[in-house]
């Protein structure tokens, strides 16, 4: 079993839906990470946390530590939001830390 | 101000050759990390320089070396290549000295190696 799982794996929307992508984590953690892959590669830094909400723009990513488990939503959902959505989490307090990675969620969003 | 910067962005090599990526990382960031994505999965941590020196590893075997210069840029050389060994390659920089978390890694555009 992987130590950080992501659902779903795909994902589509119609243009203006609210999205939900949910990820859970089995290990101790200092700080979760959900971070944004582009077509060829690059990957986006969204959000670091460690409690609570966080809020971007039309992301909001939230976290219960007690129950290992973190969302990231996107409100009004735009083509352009269309990319591969990654959980990730490091086991120490340090930024420089190794990151453990979820395997993705690939969402497309449909005009 | 440059971020982090990979090179080459692709390359095709056979089985059995060696290859080597480069990475520099963003101004002021002094750490770097590496990872593979193989195709459809997340990234895995191969290991991580600081002070020139290799401070963590993941779960790679010895084919797989790096090198930090004096101005913090780093080398991953992977030997004897495998067919496995294609994936996206991915190069992270961050800073020591930002020691609580406040400050997310950035990621470089990767490195696309075809082993044929």
């Amino acid at each position: 079993k992987n130590e950080v799982e992501q659902s779903p794996q795909n994902l589509t929307a119609q243009e203006g839906e609210f999205i939900t992508i949910n990820c859970s984590y089995s290990v101790g953690i200092s700080a979760l990470h959900w971070l944004q892959q582009h077509p060829g590669g690059g990957i986006v830094s969204l959000f670091m946390l460690s409690s609570g909400k966080k809020k971007h723009g039309r992301l909001i990513a939230t976290i219960n530590i007690q129950e290992k488990h973190s969302s990231l939503h996107i409100t009004a959902s735009h083509p352009r939001d269309s990319a591969v959505y990654i959980c990730a989490v490091s086991d120490r307090p340090y930024n420089t830390d190794k990151l453990i990675f979820g395997t993705g969620t690939r969402l497309q969003v449909f005009p | 101000d440059a971020g982090v910067t990979q090179s080459p962005t692709h390359l095709i090599k056979t089985r059995g050759q060696q290859v080597t990526l480069r990475c520099s990382p963003k101004s002021g960031h002094d750490t770097v990390s590496w990872y593979q994505q193989a195709l459809g999965q997340g990234p895995q941590f191969i290991f991580q320089y600081y002070e020139e020196e290799e401070r963590q590893r993941g779960n790679f075997p010895d084919r797989f070396s790096g090198h930090q210069f004096p101005n913090y840029s780093s080398e991953l050389n992977v030997n004897a290549l495998l067919l496995g060994d294609s994936a996206l390659y991915l190069c992270a920089s961050s800073s020591r000295w930002t020691l609580i978390v406040r400050e997310t890694q950035y990621f470089g555009p990767g490195t696309r190696l075809l082993v044929l």
